[in-house]
C-alpha cells in the first residue's frame, strides 16, 4: 500500500549536520519531496528530487535518494536555530495522482 | 490575499454536531487537496480535486466526511455528527499544475484546528 515513514524526533547541536531519513513503498515514484513546517505556520516545499537522480544539493541542503532501498534523506549542514521545524517527506503516487506524506520529523536544535 | 485561505482558523464543537471548513485556494490553481494533521500521525490524505474531474475521495475516513468544490475554486469540507477522534488540524493545499507535483508544488493554508468536546 501507500506508505511513507520517518522517525518522529531528531535533536542536534547547533552547527552540526542534521540528517533526516525517510522510507517509502511506492515502486513507481517520480518525485519525492521535503516539506518544512515551522511553528504555527503552514507547510512549505523545501526541496524535491526526481526519481532518476541520486543526489541534489541546494546550498546547505543535500538530498540523497536510494531507489533500490526506497530510502530518501535530507542533510542540513551547519544546522541553525532557524532550522527548528517539522520536516515532512512526501511521495507522488503517479498511479493515483496524489501526494502521500510521512508523519514528519521534529528537528530541535540544542546550543 | 495571495495565499491559500482557510476558515475558521479554530473551531470548537460538541460531539454530534456538524461542522464545515472552508478553503479558498490560490486563484488559477486547478488542483486542491485536503489533508488532516493529527498529533504524531503526520499528514493524512483526505481528498483531491482536479479541474472538472471526479474527485479522489479515497482518503475520507468515513461517510461522515464529505467535500465539494464549487466552480473549480472554493472548497468546503463537511464533517457530520462529529466525534472526538475527528479533532485535528485540517489542511488545504492548492497547486497550479493539474497533478500538483510534476513541475509545481503544493501551497498550503495555515489550517483549521477542530476540537470536538
Amino acid at each position: 500500500g501507500e506508505d511513507v515513514e520517518q522517525s518522529l524526533f531528531l535533536s542536534v547541536r547547533e552547527g552540526d549536520s542534521s540528517v533526516i531519513n525517510c522510507t517509502y513503498t511506492d515502486s513507481s515514484s517520480t518525485y519525492l519531496y521535503w516539506y518544512k513546517q515551522e511553528p504555527g505556520a503552514g507547510l512549505q516545499l523545501l526541496t524535491y528530487i526526481f526519481s532518476n537522480m541520486d543526489m541534489k544539493q541546494d546550498q546547505r541542503l543535500t538530498v540523497l535518494l536510494n531507489k533500490k532501498d526506497k530510502h530518501l534523506s535530507l542533510r542540513i549542514a551547519d544546522t541553525q536555530t532557524g532550522d527548528s521545524a517539522i520536516y515532512f517527506c512526501a511521495d507522488f503516487y503517479s498511479s493515483a495522482s496524489k501526494i502521500i506524506f510521512g508523519s514528519g520529523t521534529r528537528l530541535s536544535i540544542r546550543p | 490575499g495571495a495565499g491559500v485561505s482557510q476558515s475558521p482558523s479554530n473551531k470548537v464543537t460538541e460531539k454530534g454536531k456538524d461542522v464545515e471548513l472552508r478553503c479558498d485556494p490560490i486563484s488559477g490553481h486547478t488542483a486542491l487537496y485536503w489533508y488532516r494533521q493529527s498529533l504524531g500521525q503526520g499528514l493524512e490524505f483526505l481528498i483531491y480535486f482536479q479541474g472538472n474531474s471526479a474527485p479522489d475521495k479515497s482518503g475520507l475516513p468515513s461517510d461522515r466526511f464529505s467535500a465539494e468544490r464549487t466552480g473549480g475554486s472554493v472548497s468546503t469540507l463537511t464533517i457530520q455528527r462529529t466525534q472526538q477522534e475527528d479533532s485535528a488540524v485540517y489542511l488545504c493545499a492548492s497547486s497550479l499544475v493539474g497533478r500538483g507535483v510534476i513541475a509545481g508544488e503544493l501551497f498550503f493554508g495555515e489550517g483549521s484546528r477542530l476540537t470536538v468536546l
